[in-house]
């Protein structure tokens, strides 16, 4: 079974100061990648994703994050945080459709960051 | 407008009772989950289902049962088997035809076991 780690329980950060936020996963094979944020209050929704192509993926807000596959890990980056970037991160995996059958589109997430940006 | 609507938002329950939680979305999505968000744990699938009258165990799914007689609506119970019952409880939709990967998320309902 897939597992997601994410190293950082809760990261403090000042404005403009520099992200990354790590997460490593544990499947030896094909796998799509994905970080969802959830703004407090608001419900959780896709940041960016990774199916495959270009292992630099940019997302919404000016995330990125980028797909080392030797390493199993996607990081999600950003150069300059705002205080509006204060949320709570998940990275989460999904084994390719081609190696679950095509019929698997369960995710496993993370136990989650929480940014917390200060103005 | 288009979504995901649970209900009810905030329950109690006394130990020992059965209680049924709501999903229903618009979207005409395929696919539905229930997940349980609990602090520093993540979120955690309880039960999936890909198409009507069908539908999986995830990691957790021991004390939950859930249906799925209409593409729209896909309850979760909570039983009195469950051992930890009060948590947050997160019902999503998604695409399966040219699945992107995006799931859509409800504004959750939060379960108290007094």
């Amino acid at each position: 079974a897939q597992s997601v780690s994410q190293h950082n329980h809760h990261v403090i950060l000042s404005e403009a100061a520099s992200l990354e936020l790590g997460c490593n996963y544990s499947y030896g094979g094909t796998v799509n990648l994905f970080w969802y944020v959830q703004y407090p209050g608001q419900h959780l929704q896709l940041l960016l994703k990774y199916f495959s192509g270009d292992p630099l993926v940019k997302g919404i807000k000016g995330f990125e994050a980028e797909f080392i596959k030797s390493k199993f890990s996607f990081n999600l980056r950003k150069p300059s945080v705002q205080w509006s970037d204060t949320a709570e991160y998940f990275c989460a995996v999904m084994r390719d459709k081609k190696n679950s059958g095509g019929s698997n589109y369960k995710l496993t997430f993370g136990k989650g960051t929480l940014l917390t940006v200060n103005p | 407008d288009g979504g995901i609507t649970q209900s009810p938002k905030y329950l109690f329950r006394k130990e020992g009772q059965n209680v049924t939680l709501s999903c229903e979305q618009n979207l005409n999505h395929d696919a539905m989950y229930w997940y349980r968000q609990d602090p520093g744990q993540g979120l955690r699938l309880i039960y999936y289902s890909q198409i009507v009258n069908d539908f999986q165990k995830g990691d957790i799914a021991e004390g939950y049962s859930v249906s799925r007689e209409k593409k729209e609506s896909f309850p979760l119970t909570v039983t009195s088997a469950q051992k930890n019952p009060t948590a947050f409880y997160l019902c999503a939709s998604s695409w399966t035809g040219g699945w992107t990967g995006e799931l859509f998320f409800g504004e959750g309902s939060r379960l108290t076991v007094l």
